[in-house]
């Protein structure tokens, strides 16, 4: 059966630090892979997706970035976080020939200070 | 006009008690729809897939109505345990483009004994 992956779990990072957040997926071979942000009591918004190694696309404009280097590894990375980056950040997958469900890794809660 | 529209709640309702939420969605050219479960500080959970013939899973009913663009789940017998948010969500594949899914905010449901 297929697993995600996320770490770290939680994360406290002050103001103009760097991020750099991982996830992996198991099981499965060239996923669609998927990062998202939950701000406090807000929807989820999907900030990257991929659908291959080296391919990504992004949906908001900000600091953020996102890389895949390998098939089943999507990292989101920040040169100099803002205090509003911080919130949940979950990582997602699904298989593009299947149905259109994705399914979700833990999370890393990022707290900016 | 938000894309995935859900009462936020919350419900408080009794153990046993039968509650209904509904959800409306702005884009006829949705495609797929689905109910997510998200517990307090965790990830989103997919509670069940919404197909337009109604479809039903135990305790848990879902409908779709897709001239009225309105998706609802129905728990009868509630549990304490179905405490939790419940995120209505919607798939789109905009011309070129992948398909991505649309989060509503979620309704807060809390069962008391």
């Amino acid at each position: 059966s297929q697993t995600i992956h996320q770490w770290p779990a939680t994360l406290v990072q002050p103001v103009g630090s760097p991020l750099s957040l991982e996830c992996t997926v198991e099981g499965t071979s060239n996923p669609n892979l998927y990062w998202y942000r939950q701000a406090a009591g807000r929807g989820l918004q999907l900030l990257f997706y991929s659908v291959g190694i080296g391919q990504i696309s992004s949906e908001v404009p900000q600091n953020l970035s996102a890389s895949r280097p390998q098939d089943r590894q999507f990292i989101l990375s920040s040169k100099k976080l803002l205090l509003s980056d911080s919130g949940f950040y979950l990582c997602a997958w699904n298989l593009g020939t299947g149905g259109y469900e994705q399914y979700f890794g833990p999370g890393t809660r990022l707290t900016v200070t | 006009r938000k894309e995935v529209e859900q009462d936020p709640g919350p419900f408080n309702v009794p153990e046993g008690a039968t509650v209904a939420f509904n959800c409306t969605y702005s884009n006829s050219a949705s495609q797929s729809f689905f109910w997510y479960r998200q517990d307090c500080r965790k990830e989103p959970k997919l509670l069940m897939s919404v197909y337009s013939s109604g479809n039903e899973d135990g305790r848990f009913t879902a409908q779709l109505n897709r001239a009225s663009q309105y998706i609802s789940l129905l728990i009868r017998d509630s549990k304490l345990s179905d405490s939790a948010t419940y995120l209505c969500v919607v798939s789109l594949a905009p011309p070129g483009g992948y398909n991505k899914l649309i989060f509503g905010a979620g309704t807060r449901l809390a069962v008391h004994p």
